[in-house]
């Protein structure tokens, strides 16, 4: 089946420096991803939809400047936070579905662990 | 808006059969979810429903009641590995596949 991939898992990294996650799907191609934050002990929540070949759509309260997202080709997507700082250390989680496929194949990636010391 | 409601956690124990609810309140409503996270992992897909009535697969069911704005997961014959955090998501017309998110139920099984 559709599969997600997400790199890396997990990433420490000093604060003021940038990090970037990348989600991929491996045997489909997608023209839309969705980008996810959860905080410990909470749900997952949208930051944005990553559109192929244009800008992405962020959703409320979530700054542009400060994660920002690629979906260069039809298999990719990078989420890259700027200026790390320690209030952004959570899960970031990305999903993807293939075009035309049912709703339960909405595949999400196994996440990304991010810890700004 | 949309507002997601399920209860934080629950107990139950091994061989038991036990019910998750989810009440929710949206728009343009375009079919809910539930889905199964363990910590640090992805959600894995348990179910979805669009239309009112029971889907039952295996040991899971789930139901959906549109006029109500309500939906429940039924785990039958529990077993340890059930422990987890279960996920109900709403998606709408507008928002596609892009799910709204429950808080989540962390379900303990105990022997």
């Amino acid at each position: 089946g559709a599969v997600v991939s997400q790199h890396p898992s997990w990433v420490i990294c000093k604060s003021g420096t940038s990090v970037k996650i990348e989600c991929r799907s491996l045997d489909f191609q997608a023209t839309t991803m969705f980008w996810y934050r959860q905080f410990p002990k909470q749900s997952l929540m949208l930051m944005a939809t990553s559109n192929e070949g244009s800008k992405a759509t962020y959703e409320q309260g979530v700054e542009k400047d400060k994660f920002l997202i690629n979906h260069a080709s039809l298999t990719l997507s990078t989420l890259t936070v700027t200026s790390a700082h320690p209030e952004d250390s959570s899960f970031y989680i990305c999903s993807a579905r293939e075009p035309g496929a049912l709703y339960e194949k909405l595949f999400f990636g196994s996440g990304t662990q991010l810890s700004v010391l | 808006g949309q507002n997601i409601d399920q209860p934080t956690e629950m107990t139950a124990t091994e061989g038991a059969i036990v019910q998750i609810n989810c009440t929710y309140q949206t728009s343009g409503f375009n079919g809910l979810f539930w889905y199964q996270q363990h910590a640090g992992e992805a959600p894995t897909f348990l179910s979805y429903n669009v239309l009112d009535g029971l889907e039952e697969k295996g040991r899971f069911s789930s139901f959906l009641s549109r006029s109500k704005g309500y939906s429940y997961l039924l785990l039958k014959e529990l077993q340890m590995k059930d422990s987890a955090s279960y996920l109900c998501a709403v998606s709408t017309i507008n928002s596609g596949y892009a799910l709204n998110f429950g808080k989540g139920t962390s379900l303990l099984v105990t022997p």
